[in-house]
């Protein structure tokens, strides 16, 4: 079956400008969790969605925001981009967003210039 | 490529050896521990899995093993190949909680 689907795969935005990155989950997963990645502080849970509804949030600020809509596809917002944005999002689905079964995608690339 | 990660502890060794990478974890009522692999421009591919009731568990060419006394956490790879080259990370569940955390990753180098 198909994996996690991210698009786009790369990006490159300017400081203050917002992006909008995309997650297809594994079919009949309803969790979407998505990561921030970099060098310097690895693998950083930024918040997670079941059923349309945000169950958990990581330690971001508000320009990061996310959804997820009924067919379990997410999308996450970052608005007024910093050069420290500048990162692989990963997304990860789950059949029930408890840790388990945990499957990711080969994430977006974001650079800020 | 791209980088995963600079600065990792890196392991290198020689084809055909076994490896150990570790991780030490940092919460006690941790009930449920993952490890992933990471190639360059992918994103983290699941190896293994084990839960806190258990000690060992073994899959093809991998084991972990847990000791919960000192909160430490093993992957052992049997006969590395150069495909094995790869960031490996450590992951642990909090029992009642939805996400696990990561540990920052060591970069496994096979030399052929």
């Amino acid at each position: 079956k198909a994996g996690v689907t991210q698009t786009p795969r790369y990006l490159i935005k300017t400081r203050g400008q917002q992006v909008t990155l995309s997650c297809s989950p594994i079919s009949g997963h309803r969790s979407v969790s998505w990561y921030q990645q970099t060098p310097g502080q690895g693998l950083q849970f930024l918040f997670e969605y079941f059923s349309e509804t945000q169950r958990n949030k990581g330690n971001f600020p508000g320009r990061f925001s996310g959804r997820q809509f009924s067919n379990s596809r997410s999308e996450m917002n970052v608005s007024t981009l910093e050069l420290g944005d500048s990162a692989l999002y990963l997304c990860a689905s789950s059949p029930s967003g408890v840790g388990y079964g945990y499957t990711f995608g080969s994430g977006t690339r974001l650079t800020v210039v | 490529g791209e980088s995963v990660g600079l600065h990792l502890p890196t392991l290198s060794v020689q084809e055909g050896d076994n490896s150990i990478i570790n991780c030490a974890y940092s919460n006690s009522a941790s009930d449920y521990f993952i490890w992933y692999k990471q190639e360059s421009g992918k994103g983290p591919q699941f190896i293994i899995d084990i839960r806190s009731n258990m000690d060992k568990r073994q899959g093809q060419r991998v084991t972990v093993l847990l000791n919960k006394t000192v909160k430490h956490l093993s992957l052992q790879i049997a006969a590395t190949q150069p495909g094995d080259s790869a960031v490996y990370f450590c992951a642990e569940k909090v029992e009642g909680s939805y996400i696990p955390t990561f540990g920052r990753g060591t970069s496994l180098i096979v030399h052929p």
